[in-house]
């Protein structure tokens, strides 16, 4: 199973863009990266996951290095809202033949946002 | 469309009884999940069931059995509550395949004295 490293916390001055790295330098060529957050006492919520392109949705976007060793996610104009604890996951294939999934959730990022 | 509904959100229980997790979708997913989230932790799968009339076992099954009940509910139940299944359990479902995002409820919280 590919691992991933995370900073375990951040700042991020409110209105301002928001990045969060993120190292999976033992991803396998057919690994997605996904990203979820979880807002305290809620439940994970899923933002944006890719493979190998940069990735953009109403949420945020995804940028992964050419090597797919590390990626970055980019929230680009943080609200107080958004302050969450962000996970990111490399997707692990169980039964493939029955496309089961497994998260492996890690310990995450605490993204602080500073009004 | 209220996505994943988890019920009990609270519950205390005393060591030994016993206690259901309820869990339904209503988005149409053929695979669903089983999490808990000790404090301090990430997220650890129990059980996960791939489609309807199956179920397989996650990273911490032991101490739990669930139920497949349909393709709407997943159910997790305690037989015998321990203090250490004190933590808050997440039920999450998603579309059967290699690259479909899970989406969450909002937990139960469960406490074991």
């Amino acid at each position: 199973d590919a691992k991933t490293t995370q900073p375990p916390s951040m700042d991020c001055a409110e209105g301002r863009a928001a990045n969060l790295p993120c190292n999976h330098s033992t991803i396998s060529g057919n690994e997605y990266v996904y990203w979820y957050r979880q807002i305290h006492s809620q439940g994970p919520q899923y933002i944006i996951h890719g493979l190998k392109n940069n990735e953009t949705n109403e949420m945020a976007s995804l940028i992964i290095t050419e090597d797919r060793k590390s990626s970055t996610l980019i929230l680009p104009h943080a609200t107080l809202r958004d302050t969450a604890v962000y996970y990111c996951i490399v997707r692990v294939a169980g039964r493939s033949n029955f496309g089961n999934e497994k998260l492996t959730f890690g310990t995450g990022t605490r993204l602080t946002i500073i009004p | 469309n209220a996505g994943v509904t988890q019920t009990p959100k609270f519950q205390v229980l005393k060591t030994g009884q016993s206690m259901t997790l309820q869990c339904a979708q209503d988005m149409n997913h053929n695979s669903m999940y089983w999490y808990r989230q000790d404090p301090g932790m990430g997220l650890r799968l129990i059980y996960y069931s791939a489609s309807e009339g199956t179920t397989d076992k996650g990273e911490v099954p032991n101490g739990y059995n669930v139920s497949r009940l349909n393709k709407r509910e997943f159910s997790l139940r305690l037989e015998s509550a321990a203090p250490s299944q004190t933590s808050v359990y997440f039920c999450a479902s998603s579309e059967q395949g290699w690259n479909q995002p899970q989406h969450f409820g909002d937990g139960t919280r469960l406490s074991i004295l």
